[in-house]
């Protein structure tokens, strides 16, 4: 199956800086998703993006499908956006196991 | 239902006890999938339904786990004589993909966490 990296694996910030998280991944994949998981384990969807750019108020992502990678750019941070990043992929068409990464743990600081 | 529910949403049991954990998915959502997250690491893929089918159970780390989907809709996944490794969050997601729909966009429940003593 494919291999899932993240980097950079802790992020600290002052709030109100910018910031990018990587996701590689070892294959061709069809289908990609970013995750945050708050400080209360909930699991919040993100970005679905299997390719292209996205954005949503204050984060954007952008994957490159052909390169093999995707970035997670947060601007303006906040407190909230505190906890673990990750991103998970699969290279199946139709409904099969999507491989997450490690993670990004940020923390914001006031 | 509006979202994917999960129950209990914390367990704590003895080792060697059955435990049994349920699932209600998005009520247009063909596939159901099971992940297993230890304490500081991402989730880990168990296994998958599409419908009632389980076309991958690869995941399923020994034969003491099981999971059902009778009716293709509700889950449970079962462990059978629990040991302390098996203690982590047990996170549901299902996803609108389903017979020749394409993978699509997980969701996913708020987990039940697991505590084996």
């Amino acid at each position: 199956g494919i291999q899932v990296e993240q980097s950079p694996p802790d992020l600290i910030l002052q709030e109100g800086a910018n910031s990018t998280l990587r996701c590689n991944f070892s294959d061709s994949v069809n289908n990609l998703q970013w995750f945050h998981q708050n400080p209360w384990g909930q699991l919040i969807n993100l970005f679905y993006i299997p390719s292209g750019t996205k954005q949503n108020g204050r984060l954007s992502a952008t994957t490159v499908a052909t390169e093999r990678y995707s970035l997670l750019y947060i601007s303006s941070s906040q407190t909230t956006d505190s906890g673990v990043y990750f991103c998970a992929a699969t290279r199946d068409n139709y409904g099969q196991n999507f491989v997450f990464g490690p993670g990004t743990r940020l923390s914001v600081l006031p | 239902g509006a979202g994917v529910s999960q129950s209990p949403r914390y367990k704590v049991t003895k080792r060697g006890q059955d435990v049994t954990l349920r699932c209600d998915p998005i009520s247009s959502h063909a596939t159901l999938y099971w992940y297993q997250q230890a304490l500081g690491q991402g989730p880990e893929f168990l296994t998958y339904f599409n419908y009632e089918a389980q076309p991958d159970k690869s995941g399923l780390p020994s034969d003491r786990f099981s999971a059902e989907r009778p009716e293709g809709s509700i889950s449970t996944l079962t462990i059978q004589r629990t040991e302390q490794r098996d203690s982590a969050m047990y996170r549901c997601a299902s996803s609108l993909a389903g017979g020749q729909r394409p993978t699509g966009e997980l969701f996913f429940g708020e987990g039940s966490r697991l505590t084996v003593l």
